[in-house]
């Protein structure tokens, strides 16, 4: 079975800063991994995704994760936040080559000016 | 490129009162999914349809909610009575293929109140 785990239900940072949004999952096979932001009253949008390859990954909106095996983790950052990343962040986990998305309960930002 | 499209946004019913949901997916995507999202939650898989057919239902709460997916186009998520415990935001998404790699797209969702 797989699971996601953010931590940190809100996390508040000021504008310009780093932003550091933690995910953890568990999985018995090798994972393909996610983030997805949904922003208020939208459906949620791809920011990135790591299936194989570099375990460096780089999405939209000037955001990256680092898929580390050894901690399962796939923390997603950005080094100078903008009041247009306030949204909710998700962490998702599913299966290398499988057909289920399981999404982890979500990580609000807030960017304060 | 238009997106995922759903209807209606918003719905307020009283409890054992039918209500439908409607999405029309992304153009040439055949897999369509159904996510019902709790408020502070993640979303959770109801239904995945390959073309016209459900080929993961399990999740599906066959007592009263039912799908369709007719000509592997547009699909109807339907609940019949509802119940308090149905409020929810209906979430539909589309992908290019079955496999997750290829990332899903959301429609807006239908924001459901059972009052």
């Amino acid at each position: 079975a797989q699971s996601v785990t953010q931590l940190g239900s809100h996390v508040s940072v000021s504008e310009g800063a780093l932003v550091l949004l933690r995910c953890n999952y568990s999985s018995s096979v090798p994972p393909y991994l996610f983030w997805y932001v949904q922003y208020p009253n939208q459906g949620l949008q791809l920011l990135l995704k790591y299936t194989t390859g570099a375990t460096l990954v780089k999405g939209i909106n000037g955001f990256e994760a680092e898929f580390k095996k050894s901690e399962t983790s796939f923390h997603l950052t950005k080094p100078s936040a903008h009041m247009s990343d306030a949204a909710e962040y998700f962490c998702a986990v599913s299966e290398t080559g499988g057909f289920k998305t399981i999404f982890g309960a979500g990580t609000r930002l807030f960017v304060k000016a | 490129e238009a997106g995922v499209v759903q209807s209606p946004r918003y719905k307020i019913i009283e409890k054992k009162q039918p209500v439908a949901f409607w999405c029309n997916p992304i153009s040439g995507h055949n897999t369509l999914y159904w996510y019902r999202q709790n408020l502070g939650q993640g979303p959770e898989l109801l239904i995945r349809y390959e073309n016209e057919e459900a080929v993961d239902d399990s999740q599906l709460p066959k007592d009263r909610f039912s799908a369709e997916r007719l000509k592997g186009v547009d699909s109807t998520l339907k609940i019949q009575p509802a119940e308090l415990g149905d409020s929810a935001v209906y979430l539909c998404a589309s992908s290019q293929g079955a496999r997750t790699d290829y990332g899903y797209t959301f429609g807006s969702g239908t924001r459901l109140t059972v009052v």
